[in-house]
């Protein structure tokens, strides 16, 4: 079993649409849960960062992270064609940011 | 600003060839990370240096070995390449620091045939 499952999908959906992203892991020491964006034949940019449990919001994104579920999500309101993506999930047990656990990444297309 | 910059881009080699991929960051950063990115596998660690002059095994080092060659620049070696060895190759360094991020390069596309 993996440490981080994600949905590869693909998810397609209209332009304006509320997109969710979801991944859950197994281990309980991660305290660092990221998301990045990962633009094709490009590398992955973060997007997301939250330390323990609770919401972030950030212009049209907004992270949660459930940590009693083992369980954390990527919101994206009024998605944009610009959005879409491949959206990686990432954990981390350490302060030390770059040492990751990534999930599979889901690809998002938006549809005009 | 280059951020982390990696070469080659594109590399394709034979089987049991050997080959280097060179890293580098303009960042100051600490620590740097080697990563490869397989389909459905998401990007998995191979190894990381945390400081200049010391570096660890991640999740999938088998077949690579790494340099640190200085603070700025991490390189990963294929001693004997083989087919299962075909993937994307990102680099990436970070800071260190409570939250800071981890900045990427743009990718090696490796082939091994």
């Amino acid at each position: 079993q993996k440490e981080v499952e994600q949905d590869p999908g693909p998810l397609s959906v209209p332009e304006g649409a509320i997109v969710s992203l979801n991944c859950t892991y197994s281990n309980s020491a991660f305290q660092y849960f990221m998301w990045y964006r990962q633009y094709s034949r490009k590398g992955p940019e973060l997007l997301m960062y939250t330390y323990s449990s609770g919401n972030k919001e950030d212009g049209r994104f907004t992270a949660q992270v459930d940590k009693s579920s083992k369980y954390i999500s990527l919101f994206i309101r009024d998605s944009q064609p610009s959005d879409s993506a491949t959206y990686l999930c990432a954990m981390s047990s350490s302060s030390n940011t770059g040492k990751l656990i990534f999930g599979q990444g889901t690809t998002l297309q938006v549809k005009p | 600003n280059a951020g982390v910059t990696q070469t080659p881009k594109f590399q394709v080699l034979k089987t049991g060839q050997s080959m280097t991929l060179q890293c580098a960051q303009d960042m100051n950063h600490n620590s740097m990370y080697w990563y490869r990115q397989d389909p459905g596998m998401g990007l998995r660690l191979i190894y990381y240096s945390a400081s200049e002059g010391t570096t660890d095994k991640g999740e999938v080092p088998n077949g690579y070995n790494v340099s640190r060659l200085n603070k700025r620049e991490f390189s990963l070696r294929l001693e004997s390449a083989a087919p299962s060895q075909t993937s994307v190759y990102f680099c990436a360094s970070s800071a260190d620091r409570g939250d800071t991020e981890a900045f990427f390069g743009q990718g090696t596309r490796l082939t091994v045939v």
